[in-house]
Formats: structure tokens, C-alpha cells, sequence
């Protein structure tokens, strides 16, 4: 079992332009969410995606956009980039089927993002 | 807003028992209590999650009064590996609120 994967792990952007990070799920889950994470701080929830529909929101604008495939993998798109955007991104997923615990999500290793 | 409260850091010795404290005041009937480990540029990982009273694995123990208000993560004989970020979240297993993330605890294990 892969895990949970992301790609790219680093990216290099200036301010203007338009990102887009991918994730695959860990096998056998169905949710996929997003966080972003400054340096020294906790991740902070973007959104959520099931059943290819975002289901809830973090206080994030609407720059910050997603989508779910029918696989379940995901992508974070992230338009008209600021500086304050560079952070590390994380896509963590989980069961939520019934019996699963959404509480024990399992997380990628990260995109760092850069905006110069 | 994190609905949680710990200590910015603790230092501790290899080999020494670590217990790191939080306090979840609002605690709503259904959360539970979960804790994660970050390790520098990785994802965070799940390390333990209970409802009530004590809950242990290989990893840690977890322990939480009747009243819920606060829970305490007990890693025994700490090593230098265990230097990590810890974060302590509460939110029901349903997913009906999203997991809020605060700046947890960074936890030193010196040699």
C-alpha cells in the first residue's frame, strides 16, 4: 500500500500565476482533504471533497478551488498566487463509509510551494 | 479557531516519561480526542484517540478524566526520535466538522 501521495513535492511559482497539486488517496478511502501549513504553524483546513463534491469549507477565498476524480485522487488549484500563499500542502485522506473514523486521517508528504 | 490548549514545548531526556496536557473545555458529547505526531517536512501522523478514561497502544497511552475537559498524551521512555510536533484535536468520528489544527506542542528529547 503506497500511502497517501502527492505530487509535486516542491514547486516554484511567482506572484500572478496559477498552481495545481495532485494527491492519490490511501487504498480503500473515499475522502480526500486539503491543509495548508505555514512554517511554524498547524495546518489549517481548506476544504473537503467526497463523492466528488466539496462538503465543507475552511476560511480559505475562492482562489483556493478543488476537484475529486472518480478514483478518488484530487487536485488543489490555487489562482493569482500571493506571497503569503508559500506553504506546505498537505492532502490527507479517510474512510467515510460507515464505520469509518474520519478522525484518524493519514496524510501525504506535502507539496512545498514557493511564490517568489 | 483551535478548540484545544497546550503548552507551546517541553524538553525532556531520552528515556524519561513525557506527558503533554491539553485542554478541550468545549468539549461537545460526540468528539473524541486525538492526537497526532509531526515530524519536520513530513505530513502528520494519527498516534492515539479515545472517548473516556485510559486508552493505550504501542505508541503512547492516553488518558482522560470523566468530566473530559482535558486529556493527557503519555509517551513512555522517550528517544531522540520522538523530537516531533505533537498536536491534540477534538471532532466527532462522522466528519461532520473538519479536524482544527492547532500549534501543537514541540516536544525536544535531548541525549
Amino acid at each position: 500500500d503506497a500511502g497517501v501521495t502527492q505530487s509535486p513535492t516542491h514547486l516554484i511559482k511567482t506572484r500572478g500565476q496559477q498552481v495545481t497539486l495532485r494527491c492519490s488517496p490511501k487504498s480503500g478511502h473515499d475522502t480526500v482533504s486539503w491543509y495548508q501549513q505555514a512554517l511554524g504553524q498547524g495546518p489549517q483546513f481548506i476544504f473537503q471533497y467526497y463523492e466528488e463534491e466539496e462538503r465543507q469549507r475552511g476560511n480559505f477565498p475562492d482562489r483556493f478551488s478543488g476537484h475529486q476524480f472518480p478514483n478518488y485522487s484530487s487536485e488543489l488549484n490555487v489562482n493569482a498566487l500571493l506571497l503569503g500563499d508559500s506553504a506546505l500542502y498537505l492532502c490527507a485522506s479517510s474512510p467515510r463509509l460507515a464505520g469509518g473514523n474520519y478522525n484518524e486521517q493519514f496524510f501525504g508528504p506535502g507539496t512545498r510551494l514557493t511564490v517568489l | 479557531l483551535a478548540k484545544t490548549t497546550q503548552p507551546i514545548s517541553m524538553d525532556s531526556y531520552e528515556g524519561q516519561e513525557v506527558n503533554i496536557t491539553c485542554s478541550h473545555n468545549n468539549i461537545a458529547t460526540n468528539d473524541y480526542i486525538t492526537w497526532y505526531q509531526q515530524f519536520p517536512s513530513q505530513g502528520p501522523r494519527f498516534i492515539i484517540q479515545g472517548y473516556k478514561t485510559k486508552v493505550t497502544n504501542e505508541v503512547a497511552s492516553l488518558f482522560i478524566p470523566a468530566d473530559r475537559k482535558s486529556s493527557t498524551l503519555s509517551l513512555p521512555r522517550v528517544s531522540l526520535s520522538d523530537t516531533a510536533v505533537y498536536y491534540c484535536l477534538v471532532g466527532d468520528k462522522g466528519g461532520n466538522t473538519p479536524l482544527v489544527f492547532g500549534k501543537g506542542t514541540r516536544l525536544s528529547v535531548i541525549a
